[in-house]
């Protein structure tokens, strides 16, 4: 069963636009949520997390990602697109009782100069 | 302070022939992670080491593939007579203890560059 949905496989954005990216889980008790960030050729890099505490978490390069119980969701974004976005994105949980990362399919995201 | 590195970062073989994937964690890292990605399934997990002890190896798809980890640091990942399906992007990542038993909420998993795997 799918337990990490991710909305929209590309995401194209002006630079300088909001960027929005969704990200839905399905589980009875809320997992711990990730956003990855993966640049052509390269391996996973950590944007940010949610475990305990504060729903809205603030990650690096001015990415931003808020925990939402009642809807399920945990959604990326970012004010202001910049070039150096353009990047796949991947939402992923560990759902309690276990270690492993569970990821959604990905979205492309292209900024449109 | 260097990453997971993960060696070679490109091998091309035969059908039919065995490989060997390398993965160094991050000094003092106790949980390592291998995950594959491919086109058609997308980021999968395959197998989780705590020390050199793997309790979870649930994502392993058949038992052509194998891996063990010595010295509670380098790992090797196997895959024994590989199969065109096996190709794809092999990534290890570390964490500095298994993501829910850490005190400080989940620990973060590093991963490495990856290694490109293509059988001919």
């Amino acid at each position: 069963a799918q337990s990490v949905t991710q909305l929209g496989s590309h995401v194209s954005v002006s630079e300088g636009a909001l960027v929005l990216l969704r990200c839905n889980y399905s589980s009875s008790v809320p997992p711990y949520l990730f956003w990855y960030v993966q640049y052509p050729n390269q391996g996973l890099q950590l944007l940010l997390k949610y475990t305990t505490g504060a729903t809205l978490v603030k990650g690096i390069n001015g990415f931003e990602a808020e925990f939402k119980k009642s809807e399920t969701s945990f959604h990326l974004t970012k004010p202001s697109a910049h070039m150096s976005d353009a990047a796949e994105y991947f939402c992923a949980v560990i759902h309690f009782g276990n270690e492993k990362l569970t990821f959604g399919t990905g979205t492309r995201l292209t900024i449109i100069p | 302070g260097a990453g997971v590195s993960q060696s070679p970062s490109n091998k091309v073989t035969e059908k039919g022939k065995d490989v060997e994937l390398r993965c160094d964690p991050i000094s003092g890292h106790t949980a390592l992670y291998w995950y594959r990605q491919s086109l058609g399934q997308g980021l999968e997990f395959l197998i989780y080491f705590q020390g050199n002890s793997a309790p979870d190896k649930s994502g392993l798809p058949s038992d052509r593939f194998s891996a063990e980890r010595t010295g509670g640091s380098v790992s090797t990942l196997t895959i024994q007579r590989t199969q065109q399906e096996d190709s794809a992007v092999y990534l290890c990542a570390s964490s500095p203890r298994g993501t829910r038993t850490g005190t400080s909420g989940a620990n973060t998993q590093y991963f490495g560059p990856g290694t490109r795997l293509t059988v001919l």
